[in-house]
């Protein structure tokens, strides 16, 4: 089966920019996550998506950043107006229900300079 | 709050030896744990889950124990290879609808030849 697919994989924007991110989750899978992986740390979670619905952006910081998923299918994560802080790669998920392994993308690493 | 520790500095084992990596939780009641591998640039495979009423789980040289009491998850890899070597993290999930993974910083293991 093929993976979960993110693009682009490298983006480097100065502060205040927007930047977008967009991931293609495993075939059939309902659940779709976005993570943030800081430099040195493990991943965290910034909102996860059941089909077309949120299910939780408790981490979200919502004043700039934004994600849907149209369709219940793919997913875009938007930074609007991006700060240094926001350096990371972003990870991309997608699971088949509760309790089941993730599936992983490779990231996209974001540099914000 | 939530916290799990994991060993924050690098695992050197010798090529053959059993390497045991530990993963400790405070305020949480996991429904179950995984564990994951991450390479550098890529994104985090996983390896293992464990679900709160199981003691023990294998899979080929892997072992992961999980003590509910003690909060506390091991992680053993037996004949231990240079190829083992990668960052390993250990996820906790609460279950239910919202079942989004909180991450480790994760174990820089290294096997020497």
């Amino acid at each position: 089966e093929a993976g979960v697919a993110q693009s682009p994989r490298y983006k480097i924007i100065e502060k205040r920019q927007s930047v977008a991110f967009w991931c293609n989750p495993i075939s059939g899978h309902a659940t779709l996550y976005w993570y943030q992986q800081i430099l040195g740390q493990g991943p965290k979670l910034l909102i996860q998506f059941q089909n077309n619905g949120v299910v939780d952006d408790s981490q979200l910081p919502k004043d700039r950043f934004s994600a849907e998923r149209l369709k219940g299918v793919d997913s875009t994560l938007k930074i609007q107006p991006a700060k240094l802080e926001d350096s990371a790669v972003y990870l991309c998920a997608s699971s088949l229900q509760g309790y089941s392994p993730l599936h992983f993308g490779n990231g996209t690493r974001l540099t914000v300079t | 709050s939530q916290k799990i520790e994991q060993n924050s500095e690098a695992l050197n084992i010798q090529e053959g030896k059993t390497a045991t990596l530990t993963c400790n939780y405070t305020n949480y009641s996991p429904a179950y744990l995984q564990w994951y591998r991450q390479d550098p640039g890529r994104g985090p495979v996983f390896l293992l889950l464990i679900r709160e009423n199981e003691k023990e789980k294998r899979k080929e040289r892997l072992k992961v124990t999980f003590d509910t009491t003690l909060k506390q998850s091991l992680f053993h890899i037996t004949a231990s290879q240079p190829a083992d070597s990668a960052t390993y993290l250990c996820a906790l999930g609460a279950g239910g609808g919202a079942d989004g993974l909180t991450f480790g910083k994760g174990t820089h293991l290294i096997i020497q030849p």
